[in-house]
C-alpha cells in the first residue's frame, strides 16, 4: 500500500542552524501539507501546497519557514534559523484533493539544542 | 478557526471492555478524520468520515454532521489499542484549503 515517507526520522541541531526536512508524498497525490506537534500538545497545521505554490499557511509559518517541491517526488520543509521552540515532531501529509483524506508520514522528530 | 473538542481527555480500560470517544466541532465540515497516535508518535489513519457510519474490524465511527459531532467506538479493547486518539476536521470555508484542525485527543490506556 502506498505511503508517505519522511527523512530523517530524528534530527538534532544547534539553535540558529538551518534544517531541511524531507518528505515523499504518495505518488498520485497533488496536495501536500506540513503539520507539527510539540511534545504533549495537539497537532497544528503549518502549510498546504498545491501546483508548486503555497495554498495556505498558518500563523506559525513565519519567514523562517519555507517549502519546496524540488523535483517530481520530494517535498521539503526548511527552517532557516532554528529556535528552541521549533523542537517538535513534524509530519508531512498528502491527499488527492482538497477535502479528501489526508495521509500522514511517520514524522521527523526535531530537537533544537 | 473551527473549534474541535474531544472527550474524555483520558480513558483507562481493562482489556476486553468497550469504549466510546466523542468529537464535537463548532462549524460545518467537509472532512473529518480519526487517527490513532501510537507510542512511536506515528499518526495512523482510522477513518475518513465526514458523515455517516463506517466499520473496520473492532472499530467503528459515526459522524452526525448536522449536529456537529462524531463518535469512535472501540469494542473488545486490546492493549495494542493504547495511545492517543485524535479527531481532525476541515471546515467548509474556501479560505482554509486543506487545513485540518485537530482536537487535543483522548489518551486511551488499556490494561491486560
Amino acid at each position: 500500500e502506498p505511503e508517505v515517507t519522511q527523512t530523517p526520522s530524528h534530527q538534532v541541531t544547534q539553535m540558529g542552524q538551518e534544517v531541511i526536512l524531507r518528505c515523499v508524498p504518495i505518488s498520485n497525490h497533488l496536495y501536500f501539507y506540513w503539520y507539527r506537534q510539540i511534545l504533549g500538545q495537539k497537532v497544528e497545521f503549518l502549510v498546504s501546497f498545491y501546483n508548486n505554490e503555497i495554498s495556505e499557511k498558518s500563523e506559525i509559518f513565519d519567514d523562517q519557514f519555507s517549502v519546496e517541491r524540488p523535483d517530481g517526488s520530494n517535498f521539503t520543509l526548511k527552517i532557516r534559523s532554528t529556535k528552541l521552540e521549533d523542537s517538535a515532531m513534524y509530519f508531512c501529509a498528502s491527499s488527492v484533493g482538497w477535502n479528501n483524506e489526508q495521509f500522514f508520514g511517520p514524522g521527523t522528530r526535531l530537537t533544537v539544542l | 478557526g473551527i473549534q474541535v473538542e474531544q472527550s474524555p481527555p483520558d480513558l483507562i480500560l481493562q482489556e476486553g471492555a468497550n469504549s466510546t470517544l466523542r468529537c464535537n466541532f463548532s462549524d460545518s465540515v467537509n472532512n473529518l478524520q480519526w487517527f490513532h497516535q501510537n507510542p512511536w508518535g506515528q499518526l495512523i489513519n482510522l477513518f475518513y468520515i465526514p458523515s455517516g457510519t463506517k466499520q473496520n474490524g473492532r472499530l467503528s465511527a459515526t459522524t452526525v454532521a448536522t449536529e456537529r459531532y462524531s463518535l469512535l467506538y472501540i469494542s473488545s479493547s486490546q492493549t495494542t489499542d493504547s495511545g492517543v486518539y485524535f479527531c481532525a476536521v476541515e471546515d467548509t470555508r474556501g479560505s482554509t484549503l486543506g487545513r485540518l484542525y485537530f482536537g487535543r485527543g483522548t489518551q486511551l490506556t488499556v490494561w491486560p
